[in-house]
């Protein structure tokens, strides 16, 4: 079956640096989206991508979506406290309609 | 706003019970899912639903089941507890396909522990 791989697990910045998480995909993705998950909550939708190379930005966060949209980025700049916990991509395949999750990265911000 | 409700948010059970954990949402929602998170595995699909008294096996559905009989209301079962089941489980709902560009939104979550 589909798997969806996030690296790195964890990741550990001091407030200010930028930071990336990626998310490979075993198998061509029609469609990726972007979750955050806030300590303590839920997961929370922050985007989707949809064309191949695309590329988004919502202020500080930026994310792309690969040529051969099997994997996706999402890179942070100058992080700050607020963008504390688990960062999420989810996929989905031509003709399916349900979403596999990635592992996860969990970011931590040293003040 | 969108609402999922999970109507527990902690439960306690021993080993071979049965469990219903229900969720509701009130936005007429086609889709319905319910995940479960574990550390060092993200969330895991276990079970999905596209319309009333319709389901699906997600990635994980060995110990579990659900029922739709409302649009509003998905519940899932464990229909003999065991430990490894001790989890947080996520319920969602979503208007159509995500190929629609339709959006997963998530409850609050319901942790279980199973002694």
């Amino acid at each position: 079956g589909q798997q969806v791989m996030q690296i790195p697990q964890y990741q550990h910045v001091q407030e200010g640096e930028d930071f990336t998480t990626y998310c490979n995909s075993s198998t061509t993705l029609s469609n990726i989206q972007w979750y955050k998950q806030r300590p303590g909550g839920h997961p929370v939708f922050l985007i989707q991508l949809v064309k191949s190379g695309e590329v988004k930005k919502q202020k500080r966060l930026t994310f792309q979506f690969g040529e051969a949209k099997k994997n996706s980025s999402l890179h942070i700049t100058a992080t700050q406290t607020t963008d504390v916990g688990t960062y999420f991509c989810a996929g989905e395949n031509f003709g399916n309609e349900k979403l596999t999750f990635g592992t996860g990265t969990r970011l931590t911000i040293i003040p | 706003d969108v609402k999922v409700t999970q109507s527990s948010r902690y439960l306690v059970k021993r080993t071979g019970e049965k469990v219903f954990l229900e969720c509701v949402q009130d936005m007429d929602h086609e889709n319905m899912f319910w995940y479960r998170q574990d550390p060092g595995l993200g969330l895991r699909l276990i079970y999905f639903s596209y319309d009333v008294k319709m389901k699906e096996k997600g990635d994980i559905p060995e110990g579990y089941s659900v029922s739709r009989e409302k649009k509003e209301r998905f519940s899932l079962i464990l229909e003999s507890a065991s430990t490894n089941q001790t989890s947080m489980y996520l319920c969602a709902s979503s208007l159509g396909g995500a190929l629609s560009g339709n959006t997963i939104y998530f409850g609050e979550g319901s942790w279980l522990t199973v002694v």
